[in-house]
């Protein structure tokens, strides 16, 4: 079965300072790779997918993560944090040879940046 | 474009009472989803849609009923709410095959059980 772990509940980070909020994975196959954020009261929005190719992926808003297969891992990264990016966010899965079921979310993972 | 378009944003119900929410999308997507989110829970699948006249239960369908008569509509029906059904709910739409294409999420419905 597939499954998403985040282990960190939540990450505080100092402003300025880099992040990186964790995520491994679990799934038979190759996988593709998501990570979301929330706002309060809002809907998730897409940050970066992995689905082949380069492991380090570049996404909106600064942020990176890169796919390491050998870990089964996709951490989230961004060299300097922003009180602004204080938020849920989420890391999802999915099965390349599962096409048609739906992603697979992490709990999710509350970054709080500090000023 | 609209985007996915969920109603209603908020609504208090009783034990016993049954609702629909409703999610329209205006993005000719084939695939639409309902999860729920509860606290530290992630998010978990409801039902989902893979086109018109299609559905399949996801990993929690229990209490909750779907339909799909068009393309642009996904209604979520709960028959008899229970306080376990407390929750805020998303609906979420691709263009077609999961997994490759970012998912488009609705603005959430918050529903209470009381």
């Amino acid at each position: 079965a597939q499954s998403v772990a985040q282990p960190e509940d939540q990450v505080n980070v100092a402003e300025g300072n880099p992040l990186t909020v964790k995520c491994t994975y679990s799934v038979s196959g190759n996988p593709y790779l998501f990570w979301y954020v929330q706002y309060p009261n809002r809907g998730l929005q897409f940050l970066l997918k992995y689905i082949t190719g380069d492991n380090l992926v570049k996404g909106s808003y600064g942020f990176e993560a890169e796919f390491n297969k050998s870990q089964t891992s996709f951490h989230l990264k961004k060299p300097s944090a922003l009180v602004s990016d204080s938020a849920l966010y989420f890391c999802a899965v999915s099965a390349r040879d599962q096409a048609g079921t739906a992603l697979i979310f992490g709990k999710g993972t509350t970054l709080s940046v500090s000023s | 474009n609209a985007g996915v378009t969920q109603t209603p944003k908020f609504r208090i119900l009783k034990i016993g009472q049954s609702m629909t929410l409703q999610c329209t999308q205006d993005m000719n997507h084939n695939y639409m989803y309902w999860y729920r989110q509860d606290p530290g829970m992630g998010l978990k699948l409801i039902y989902y849609s893979v086109g018109a006249g299609i559905t399949d239960k996801g990993e929690v369908p229990n209490g909750y009923n779907v339909s799909r008569s068009t393309t642009e509509d996904f209604p979520l029906r709960l028959e008899l709410a229970a306080p376990s059904q407390t929750s805020v709910y998303f609906c979420a739409s691709i263009p077609g095959l999961a997994g490759i294409r970012e998912l488009f999420f609705g603005e959430g419905s918050r529903l209470t059980v009381l």
